[in-house]
């Protein structure tokens, strides 16, 4: 049962423009809700994590939105650059087991000029 | 401060045989988990480890095995080799058992023949 769902499979925007991916969790135990930047032959990289107390979170060019009740969060990439074309992966785990992140399937973003 | 190191970074192996991955965390870092990710299946959580102990594990068979030293370097194993394991085998490292921060590494590129 895949318990994160992550949409869309993959994404095309121009540069500057603000992609946003999207994920839907089931489980509503998960309280730790990372973000990761995956570049070809790299492991995946956080970029940026939010809990359920907060609705919106951002570090630098990245947003995290949170909605509980739908329980649903997305990632936004503003002003966005060529050198952000990468797989981005949602995740989700539950305190005292945060290692154990749930992935979701992977967004591959392009970015072009 | 160093980042997590996997070795090797890419492996060859015949179905039936068994293999032995290493990760080294970021220092100070106490617990290691581990990951395959596969097209199919994307990123998998196989276990956690954290003062030596086993801590979280995934559903994954027993031919896939784990542990930790003193040091909290980490290997993982996995014997009678098959065709579907072929993967990339990422380790995390976070500074705390069920630490919500997981940094990875590149991780090792396992091909069975």
């Amino acid at each position: 049962q895949q318990q994160v769902k992550q949409s869309p499979q993959s994404l095309i925007v121009q540069k500057g423009g603000i992609p946003i991916i999207n994920c839907a969790y089931e489980n509503t135990a998960f309280d730790y809700f990372p973000w990761y930047q995956q570049f070809p032959g790299k492991g995946p990289a956080l970029l940026i994590a939010i809990r359920p107390d907060v609705s919106e979170k951002k570090e630098g060019r990245f947003t995290i939105s949170f909605n509980k009740s739908a329980k649903q969060f997305s990632l936004h990439i503003m002003d966005s650059q060529p050198g952000d074309s990468a797989t981005y992966f949602c995740a989700a785990s539950k305190s005292g087991t945060a290692s154990k992140l749930t992935f979701g399937t992977g967004t591959r973003l392009q970015v072009t000029l | 401060k160093a980042g997590v190191t996997q070795t090797p970074r890419y492996l060859i192996k015949t179905r039936g045989q068994q293999v032995t991955l290493s990760c080294s965390p970021i220092s100070g870092h106490r617990s290691v988990s581990w990951y395959q990710q596969t097209p199919g299946q994307g990123l998998q959580f196989l276990f956690e480890y954290f003062s030596e102990t086993q801590r979280n594990k995934g559903n994954f068979p027993g031919r896939f095995s784990g542990r930790q030293f003193s040091n909290s370097r980490s290997e993982m194993n996995v014997s009678t080799l098959e065709l579907g394991d072929s993967a990339l085998y990422l380790c995390a490292s976070s500074l705390f058992e069920g630490g919500g921060e997981q940094y990875f590494g590149p991780g090792t590129r396992l091909t069975v023949t």
